[in-house]
């Protein structure tokens, strides 16, 4: 059975700084692993997703992450924090027949300071 | 850029009322979902849709909820007889494709139902 976890429910970044949101996956078999963001009151927007071709992916608003099995993590990262990156960012695994079942983490809730 | 809608984005009932809540999925998606999220908790998976037919749903999808596609745009889930557990966020999605890793989910705003 596929499952996610994400440390830490909060994050605190100024400005500039780096982001690194953590996510660690548990998989029988090779996953598909996805990056959401939701700002509020808007619904969950994909930022990106590996799908077993590169190990480091480019995602929308200068986000990355880069898959690791040998620690079965997918971090989540930007160099440069904006104010306008404050939002609740999810990490997810594909499981299930059709693919459409996400596994969800409990979501990091990420501010920004100026 | 194409968006999944949701309504109502907010719904209050009693206890033991029926509930439905809409979407209005991608116009050219084949595959429709509805995912849900008790505050504080996880997005959990309910129930996949695909061919006017559920092709998954979890454990969660119990008797009580039902999911119906009753024209060409709308895709609604109903759930029988409210409890007080079933408040939540609900939140809608569609793909084009259901293939693990093709399919790329959109998801709607969410209703959120409150059950007193």
């Amino acid at each position: 059975a596929q499952s996610v976890t994400q440390l830490g429910s909060h994050v605190s970044v100024s400005e500039g700084a780096l982001v690194l949101l953590r996510c660690n996956y548990s998989s029988s078999v090779p996953p598909y692993l996805f990056w959401y963001v939701q700002y509020p009151n808007q619904g969950l927007q994909l930022l990106l997703k590996y799908t077993s071709a590169a190990t480091l992916v480019k995602g929308i608003n200068g986000f990355e992450a880069e898959f690791k099995k040998s620690e079965t993590s997918f971090h989540l990262t930007k160099p440069s924090a904006h104010m306008s990156d404050a939002a609740e960012y999810f990490c997810a695994v594909s499981a299930g027949n059709q693919g459409g079942k996400l596994i969800f983490g409990q979501g990091t809730e990420l501010s920004v300071k100026p | 850029e194409p968006e999944v809608t949701q309504t109502p984005s907010h719904q209050v009932t009693q206890m033991g009322q029926e509930v439905i809540l809409r979407c209005v999925p991608i116009s050219n998606h084949l595959y429709f979902y509805w995912y849900r999220q008790i505050l504080g908790q996880k997005v959990e998976f309910l129930v996949s849709f695909y061919n006017n037919e559920i092709s998954e749903k979890s454990e969660i999808f119990d008797d009580q909820f039902s999911v119906e596609r009753p024209d060409g745009s709308n895709f609604t889930l109903k759930i029988r007889s409210t409890k007080l557990e079933d408040s939540a966020m609900y939140f809608c999605a569609s793909s084009k494709q259901g293939a693990p890793g093709a399919n790329v989910l959109t998801f709607g705003a969410g209703s959120r139902l409150t059950v007193l």
